[in-house]
């Protein structure tokens, strides 16, 4: 089945910094989604992108499906940015998401 | 438009009982799916189910644990004979069709605590 991996698996960042969360994938995919789930562990929904860019705020995504990878990038971090950051990816039989290990991102003030 | 909804939110259970978990889906959502995340470890499918019908059930464990979600009421995850390894959160997902054309949403979780 399909293989998600993302890197790197930890961020530490002064607020205020830039930063860019990889997610590599095996297979072509019809659905990719970026998660964050935050300190309480919720799991929120940032983008749903199988491929193009979209921005939203500080956080835009970049999925390039030919080349089967995805970028998250934060501009501007803030302390309510930290937790873990999600990607996953819908399996060729379209049933279910396969979640990568996260990136866990710290971001102090 | 309420989101998916999920309760209880924290359930202890000790060992040998059985644990019920809810979930509601979004308004107009038919579609509902169920992930486990262990402790140290990432989010795993279980099972993927439309109204009186389950679809993928491979990541479901063989026994114990069961899936339904009827035609009336919300999708109810059902492990019997809890065990302190069934210790996670448990999260439900929904989305109005399926997935190669539709994101998923998920609801807060299920925090499990066998003692």
């Amino acid at each position: 089945g399909i293989q998600v991996e993302q890197s790197p698996p930890d961020l530490i960042l002064q607020e205020g910094a830039n930063s860019t969360l990889r997610c590599n994938f095996s297979d072509s995919v019809n659905n990719l989604q970026w998660f964050h789930q935050n300190p309480w562990g919720q799991l929120i929904n940032l983008f749903y992108i199988p491929s193009g860019t979209k921005q939203n705020g500080r956080l835009s995504a970049t999925t390039v499906a030919t080349e089967r990878y995805s970028l998250l990038y934060i501009s501007s971090s803030q302390t309510t940015d930290s937790g873990v950051y999600f990607c996953a990816a819908l399996n060729q039989a379209g049933t279910a998401l396969i979640f990568g290990k996260g990136t866990t991102l710290s971001v102090s003030s | 438009n309420a989101g998916v909804m999920q309760n209880p939110r924290h359930l202890v259970r000790r060992r040998g009982q059985e644990a019920r978990l809810r979930c509601s889906p979004m308004k107009g959502h038919s579609h509902v799916y169920w992930y486990r995340q262990l402790p140290e470890e990432g989010l795993k499918f279980m099972v993927y189910l439309q109204k009186e019908n389950i679809i993928d059930e491979s990541g479901m464990p063989k026994e114990r644990f069961s899936a339904e979600f009827p035609k009336e009421g919300p999708s109810i995850l059902r492990i019997q004979q809890v065990v302190r390894g069934d210790s996670a959160a448990y999260f439900c997902a929904s989305s109005p069709g399926q997935s190669f054309l539709y994101e998923q949403y998920f609801g807060p979780g299920t925090r499990l605590t066998v003692t």
